[in-house]
């Protein structure tokens, strides 16, 4: 898979939006992007995933630059139970079933100020 | 359905036991996987399953680590010998396919004394 680079943490207001960036830069045609999100103590939780269109759900919003070298997850008004550890991960569907792990890095910690 | 379950929460052993872990995937998926995660670190890949075919493994997995899913439903992740560095949070994941996210269990919390 694919590297993404994430800023080790952020630090956001309550009820504002939150913006989480994530850069990847070596991206190949048949990558997914994959948002994922780990609250403390619980297994991680999926989010959102796009290929190349904005995508909105429930839970955010994901915005992928035109050359899909960078997204960010959009966080329309957080709450402090959003506080977690989100995971940029680029999953290849191109494979044909090989290679098929989700490879997390490190993610961002957000922290959700009241 | 309720989601992935993992039987046990917590499991705390000493070292060379033999563990075993259970996971449940939601049922229509027929894809599931096994990762491990230590303090401050994100889940590492361990290995994965289409049905009842294990289709990868990762070089995490040594020898002392055996998975399995029998009828493609249910699977049980085995530690032989165990040493303190397999202690970390053992989850379990399953999907329908690759085109969708996967749903994670809450994992399985392993101490080796």
């Amino acid at each position: 898979d694919a590297k993404t680079t994430q800023p080790n943490s952020m630090e956001s207001n309550e009820e504002e939006p939150v913006h989480l960036p994530c850069n990847h830069s070596t991206i190949s045609g048949t990558d997914y992007i994959h948002w994922y999100r780990q609250l403390p103590s619980q297994g991680p939780e999926y989010v959102i995933h796009g290929l190349t269109s904005n995508v909105n759900n429930r839970m955010a919003s994901l915005a992928i630059a035109e050359d899909r070298k960078s997204s960010t997850l959009i966080l329309h008004r957080a709450t402090l139970r959003d506080a977690a550890v989100y995971y940029c991960i680029l999953r290849d569907v191109g494979t044909g079933g090989g290679a098929d792990g989700l490879t997390f890095g490190k993610g961002t910690h957000l922290i959700i100020q009241p | 359905d309720t989601g992935v379950s993992q039987d046990p929460r917590h499991k705390i052993t000493k070292r060379g036991q033999n563990v075993t872990f259970r996971c449940d995937p939601i049922s229509e998926h027929n894809r599931l996987y096994w990762y491990r995660q230590t303090l401050g670190q994100g889940p590492e890949f361990l290995t994965y399953f289409q049905n009842e075919a294990q289709l990868e493994k990762s070089r995490l997995l040594s020898d002392r680590f055996s998975a399995e899913r029998p009828k493609g439903s249910f699977s049980t992740l085995e530690i032989q010998r165990t040493e303190q560095g397999d202690s970390a949070m053992y989850l379990c994941a399953s999907s329908y396919g690759t085109g969708q996210g996967c749903d994670f269990g809450p994992g399985t919390r392993l101490t080796v004394l």
